[in-house]
Order: structure tokens, then sequence, then C-alpha cells
């Protein structure tokens, strides 16, 4: 499945760092997301974007910052990160902005240090 | 505020045995959708099995089934002759029928997930 891909697939990197996820999608889709999965946690919104506009910003702390510069990728920017952002970062994308299904990317593991 | 309630944190069968993963919602939404989601070991989160709540046919996808009980704000998942490559979490996810804000995109509301194993 190569519809969504993402960039890298692993990720250390220590807390005054900074570094960028990539996302890239090859479906023709219009939104894109970023989701949290982290430990005995449900998958957490992050960011959407719907034709490059960002339409929800889950109350996210500004050490993260997405950028979508056009439908087919998205990034999120990371700097000065926590220990507890440590977690699988899933990239999405769908057709259209509301009840269309999502396709995932393989995700980013990410650990802070 | 949606919230997505899977009771079962682990279940595990026989290969060849059907098995039925629950998952409840709150919504006061009248209309939304609603999705079964796979993640095996890989980490790849794969789609199952979508359903309209304004539909009342429940959706079917090969081996996989739904039972939408929308008044009791149910939806299962059944996976019939299950298979050893059925092994994963299993993820339930609700989805608004319209936008929060105007014009814009909905993410998914999941589950915690329950982590099915199918034993040889």
């Amino acid at each position: 499945e190569t519809g969504v891909t993402q960039t890298p697939r692993h990720l250390v990197m220590g807390m005054t760092n900074k570094k960028s996820l990539k996302c890239e999608q090859h479906l023709g889709h219009n939104a894109m997301y970023w989701y949290k999965q982290s430990a005995k946690k449900p998958l957490e919104l992050m960011f959407v974007y719907n034709f490059k506009e960002q339409t929800e910003n889950n109350s996210v702390p500004s050490r993260f910052s997405p950028e979508c510069p056009n439908s087919s990728h998205l990034f999120l920017h990371l700097h000065t990160l926590q220990p507890e952002d440590s977690a699988l970062y899933l990239c999405a994308s769908s057709r259209g902005p509301v009840g269309y299904e999502q396709y995932f990317g393989p995700g980013t593991r990410l650990t802070v240090t | 505020a949606q919230t997505v309630t899977q009771s079962q944190p682990e279940m595990s069968v026989q290969e060849a045995e059907t098995v039925t993963l629950s998952c409840t919602y709150d919504t006061s939404e009248s209309n939304y959708y609603l999705f079964w989601y796979k993640q095996p070991p890989s980490r790849q989160m794969i789609l199952v099995i979508r359903q309209e709540a304004y539909k009342q046919q429940n959706a079917t996808e090969n081996r996989f089934s739904v039972n939408f009980q929308k008044a009791a704000k149910s939806f299962s998942l059944k996976i019939s002759d299950s298979q050893l490559g059925d092994t994963a979490m299993y993820f339930c996810a609700f989805m608004k029928h319209e936008a929060v804000s105007g014009g814009g995109a909905d993410g998914l509301t999941f589950g915690k997930g329950t982590h099915l194993i199918i034993q040889p």
C-alpha cells in the first residue's frame, strides 16, 4: 500500500533539536490529517488541512508546527519537544472534507530523548 | 464532543471461529459516519468497513460485517471464518456528517482499540 507515504519511519531526537516529518499522498485527495498515537491512548487528531487550508488545530502545543504547501504534501515541524511527545505520528488523507474514509500512512515512530 | 468506547481491550479466538468486537459511542449528532480500522503489527492503519448512520442496512465487506444499532449507539464488528492474518488492533471510529467549521474537514474520533488474537 503506497497511497500515503511518510518519512522518516523512525526518528530519535533530543529535546533541543529541530526536525520535520513529511507526508505525501498519491491518491488525488484534498484533505490531509496528522494524528498522534501514544501507548494505551486513543489516536488523537492534531491538525486538519482541506485544500491546503488548516481547518482544525486540536489544541496542539506550539512546539508542533504543521505546513501544507499543496494538497499532496504535509509536514510536521518539531522543535523543543518533550519526552512525553514520543509516539507514533500518523498522516492520513481523504477525498473530501466530510464523510470520506481516511487512508493512513505507515507512521513515523518518534522518540524524544 | 463525541466519545467512542471499546470495552474489550483484548480478545482471543481460534482460527475459523466467528468473533464480535463491540463499540459504543456517544453523540448528539443525528447524522454521522462510523468506521472500523485494523492496525496489524506493521502499524499500517487499514480501513475495514464504513457505515453511514442514515442507512439502516448494515454494511458488509466479505468476511466482515457490522451490527449497527443507532438507537443504542452501538456499532459492533463481526469477523466470520477468522484467519491468522486478522490478528491486529481494531479501532472503532466516529466522524461527524457536518464539518465543525464552515467548509472544513473533520477528523476521526477513535476508541482505544481491541487487540484481537487469532490462534492457530
